[in-house]
């Protein structure tokens, strides 16, 4: 009965390549999100959805492309790979747009080679 | 925009002593979450703190929210190794309507038996 979950917990590749990461969420909340926490530790959000509406776009590079196909989901796609990529992707999810606690996935190791 | 600090960023204890990790804000706290992230796994919340001079316990774990609401700080209590991981802090705000957490770098800590 995972809150959040995230698919797949490791992804190794190669730079180039396309590569998508999915993640649930079965706590009914409205809202998602997609972090990114580099080499150094630093958690930064990339994007927010709200009931599948692209809410929050922190500037991230066009390559990274979020799709929700309903409030339950939210995937995350990346483009053209690049070595700069490689870091932990967290998922979330909170239940509201404007506020509550942000319940996290165990997150997705991402090696770009 | 928002930056946390937090000090020291890394903590090595003794099994059985208390410590201290501090969270110190650039600008006003309307709302402070503290999570521990574990090596593999995602994060978990640990408390939420809103007003100043707030004060929330969880079994050893004690948070607080200075009456300025620049500052938190996270006490451990008799500390355990189930204790060790990443502590973070985040800030909470609103953007566009949406809410955006800001993240410090994270505390690790290391108990040694």
């Amino acid at each position: 009965d995972t809150a959040v979950s995230q698919t797949p917990k490791y992804l190794v590749t190669q730079m180039g390549n396309d590569k998508s990461i999915k993640c649930e969420q079965n706590l009914g909340h409205d809202t998602m999100y997609w972090y990114k926490q580099d080499s150094k530790k630093f958690l930064k959000i990339m994007f927010s959805y709200n009931n599948k509406e692209l809410i929050i776009n922190e500037t991230v590079p066009n390559r990274f492309s979020p799709k929700s196909p309903d409030k339950a989901h939210l995937n995350l796609h990346i483009n053209s790979l690049e070595l700069g990529d490689s870091a932990v992707y967290f998922c979330a999810s909170s239940p509201f747009r404007s506020g509550g606690t942000q319940y996290f996935g165990p997150g997705t190791r991402l090696t770009v080679l | 925009s928002q930056e946390l600090e937090q000090s020291p960023q890394s903590l090595i204890v003794q099994e059985g002593k208390n410590l201290t990790i501090n969270c110190t804000s650039s600008k006003t706290l309307y709302g402070l979450y503290w999570y521990k992230q574990k090596y593999g796994e995602g994060l978990i919340f640990l408390m939420m703190l809103q007003k100043g001079g707030e004060e929330k316990s969880h079994e050893k774990i004690t948070a607080k929210l200075d009456e300025k609401k620049q500052q938190s700080s996270l006490h451990i209590t008799a500390s355990q190794p189930s204790h060790a991981g990443i502590y973070l802090c985040g800030a909470d705000g609103v953007v566009q309507g949406a809410q955006k957490l800001v993240f410090g770098q994270g505390t690790r800590l290391t108990i040694n038996p």
